[in-house]
């Protein structure tokens, strides 16, 4: 079956350094990642996805970047983070041949920036 | 861009009430829906989608149902559980590739023992 791990958990970052979150697919192969965000209040919004490795297409401009080294794992990254960053970071996959892409979420990532 | 609207923002009800959520949507362009719970401090679950040419889909004792002339979709949760609460997010796309889902603010159910 198949599993996506997202760490950490949580993570407390001063404004100006730097970000790594890290997600990973387990038990299938080419799937579409994404990235997103979750803020107090708002809905989810979409940051990055990525349908094959090193194909990244952004959504909203912003001091964030992605990047998918290898098939089945996607990174988020910033080199200077803002307080405007902070919130729940949440990776998701669905599969490439499935027409109707069913979205299944890893468990999310906390951050504050402070 | 797909608007989605779910209302109300919160919800109370007593354990074993049956209860219906509702989700809006603009645009009647519908590809499928998607509905999520998800749990505090915790990412979403994929609870049923309804591809376009549907009307429902059933599991267990949810029921989802979308009416795109009307730009509506229900969740119907029948004899609720404490274990029910949750907050519940609907997803609309307007086209084939997940990248395209716009989600609501989501439900915040609360169900009471």
């Amino acid at each position: 079956s198949q599993t996506i791990h997202q760490w950490p958990a949580t993570l407390v970052q001063p404004v100006g350094s730097p970000l790594s979150l890290e997600c990973t697919v387990e038990g299938t192969s080419n799937p579409n990642l994404y990235w997103y965000r979750q803020a107090a209040g708002r809905g989810l919004q979409l940051l990055f996805y990525s349908v094959g490795i090193g194909q990244i297409s952004s959504e909203v401009p912003q001091n964030l970047s992605a990047s998918r080294p290898q098939d089945r794992q996607f990174i988020l990254s910033s080199k200077k983070l803002l307080l405007s960053d902070s919130g729940f970071y949440l990776c998701a996959w669905s599969a490439s041949w499935d027409r109707w892409e069913k979205l299944f979420f890893g468990s999310g990532t906390q951050l504050s920036v402070l | 861009k797909q608007e989605v609207t779910q209302i109300p923002a919160a919800l109370s009800v007593p354990e074993g009430e049956n209860l219906v959520l509702n989700c809006s949507f603009t645009d009647s362009a519908i590809y499928n829906l998607q509905w999520f719970r998800q749990d505090p401090g915790k990412g979403l679950t994929s609870l049923l989608l309804i591809q376009s040419s549907q009307r429902e889909q059933t599991s267990g004792r949810l029921n989802a149902s979308l009416d795109k002339s009307s730009g509506r979709s229900t969740l119907y949760i029948a004899a609720s559980q404490p274990g029910d609460s949750a907050t519940y997010l609907c997803a609309f796309s307007s086209g084939a590739g997940s990248y395209q889902l716009t989600f609501g603010k989501g439900t915040k159910l609360s169900v009471i023992p």
